[in-house]
């Protein structure tokens, strides 16, 4: 059973550029989140999406952008790229909307390193 | 705002021994969860085991279990017989408002044959 899947792994960008970041849920699994993990730090929450639409956001600036395909797949671009912005970006997911309850937990990728020049 | 406080940045213990890593928290949720996940060198967060806050036993999963304070806002994390698998960074956390989860800033464990 595949767990969840990011592309690319590694991926260097220049400032001012934007990049597109791809994640496959979990086999059974319909709510995908993106969290920012900079270096030395734990996992910052930047959104989730469920039911294709974006239901929670964290305290992220409108550059971060997603989307959430009908398969459940999710995609989370970031425009106009700063230095700031390198960082592991996780996607998890899990099933369902609200609880963590019983089997319901939050199941990580590996991530994508972006760096940014 | 949900915080989540890891005080240790660092521990080191040695094969086979006990070691507890601390977390508090802060909330005005009647009602969360609490989360130890493992960060090892691979990157991919492995979850070790969790907390439902209105259950008073503290949970247990093999050789990790949890000293849940409730009215402290306390959730350590203790670790038996330490294995050299189980160096790699430990994140607590806490759900927050909803499905996000809110991180600590992580402790390292090294654990030293």
């Amino acid at each position: 059973d595949a767990g969840v899947t990011q592309s690319p792994t590694h991926l260097i960008k220049t400032r001012g550029q934007q990049v597109t970041l791809r994640c496959s849920p979990k086999s059974g699994h319909d709510t995908v989140s993106w969290y920012q993990q900079a270096l030395g730090q734990g996992p910052q929450f930047i959104f989730q999406y469920y039911e294709e639409e974006e239901r929670q956001r964290g305290n992220f600036p409108d550059r971060f952008s997603g989307h959430q395909f009908p398969n459940y797949s999710s995609e989370l671009n970031v425009n106009a790229l700063l230095l700031g912005d390198s960082a592991l970006y996780l996607c998890a997911s899990k099933t369902g909307w609200f609880t963590y309850s019983g089997a319901n937990v939050l199941t990580f990728g590996a991530g994508s390193r972006l760096t940014v020049l | 705002a949900q915080t989540v406080t890891q005080s240790q940045p660092e521990m080191s213990v040695q094969e086979a021994e006990t070691v507890t890593l601390s977390c508090t928290y802060d909330t005005s949720e009647s009602n969360y969860y609490l989360f130890w996940y493992k960060q090892p060198p691979s990157r991919q967060m492995i979850l070790v085991i969790r907390q439902e806050a209105y259950k008073q036993q503290n949970a247990t999963e093999n050789r990790f279990s949890v000293n849940f304070q409730k009215a402290a806002k306390s959730f350590s994390l203790k670790i038996s017989d330490s294995q050299l698998g189980d160096t790699a960074m430990y994140f607590c956390a806490q759900s927050a408002g909803g499905n996000k989860l809110v991180f600590g800033a992580g402790t390292i464990l090294r654990v030293k044959s």
